[in-house]
């Protein structure tokens, strides 16, 4: 049974970057796509981007390009995101998750990324 | 962009009662359609896909239906446990789009 253990809570500033990790178990890390999305508190989900472990090939939303980027280590199954200039909007809790072919069958727990001066 | 609508953005409803949650998408998605389930403080869990493909391990008393621009996930004889956050989600077209979310509450 696959499981994806995403690193601690963030406290940054605003204009600062965080880079957030998703570090996977049970799977063929190699093979799988892995999904990053942002939930701010009480609203819906957001898509950021997916990459494929792989080749290390990705594809973002349009929203987020430029703001986030995302990369593997296939050494140690995990998956990073990094998200700069950040700002209070980009307070949330950032979820990465296993992408099969398009909808997401194992989660991590989630980060909360919290903006604050 | 493809735009998901979840008609409610909550439901009361009382233990035993049959359910049904909807979502409409701005295009044909071609059935491809998962729905969510998300209590608090916990991440999303994935209860279908395809549109009516149950996950293993999910109750049978959930499902769901639909094609084209219409979808709806249906809970028969609603239990305590279900009492959580639903939403649905396109992977037609990048980028993946989920609806606002429908949340049942006990009456």
């Amino acid at each position: 049974q696959g499981q994806m253990q995403q690193s601690g809570a963030e406290l940054v500033k605003p204009g600062a970057s965080v880079k957030l990790s998703c570090k996977t178990s049970g799977f063929t890390f190699s093979s799988i796509y892995i999904s990053w999305l942002k939930q701010k508190p009480g609203q819906s989900l957001e898509w950021i981007a997916w990459i494929y472990a792989g080749t290390g090939g990705s594809r973002y939303n349009q929203k987020f390009t430029g703001k986030a980027q995302l990369t593997v280590d296939t050494s140690s199954s995990t998956a990073y995101m990094q998200f700069s200039s950040l700002t209070i909007e980009d307070s949330a809790i950032y979820y990465c998750a296993r992408d099969t072919s398009g909808y997401f069958a194992y989660w991590g727990q989630g980060t909360l990324v919290t903006v604050s001066a | 962009d493809i735009q998901m609508t979840q008609s409610s953005s909550s439901f009361s409803v009382s233990l035993g009662d049959r359910v049904t949650i909807t979502c409409k998408a701005s295009e044909d998605i071609y059935n491809r359609l998962a729905w969510y389930q998300q209590k608090p403080g916990n991440a999303p869990s994935l209860l279908i896909s395809g549109a009516s493909s149950l996950e293993t391990g999910v109750p049978s008393r959930f499902s769901g239906s639909g094609s084209g621009k219409d979808y709806a996930l249906s809970i028969t004889s609603l239990q305590t446990e279900d009492v959580a956050t639903y939403y649905c989600q396109q992977y037609w077209s990048t980028p993946r789009t989920f609806g606002g979310g429908t949340r049942l509450e006990i009456k």
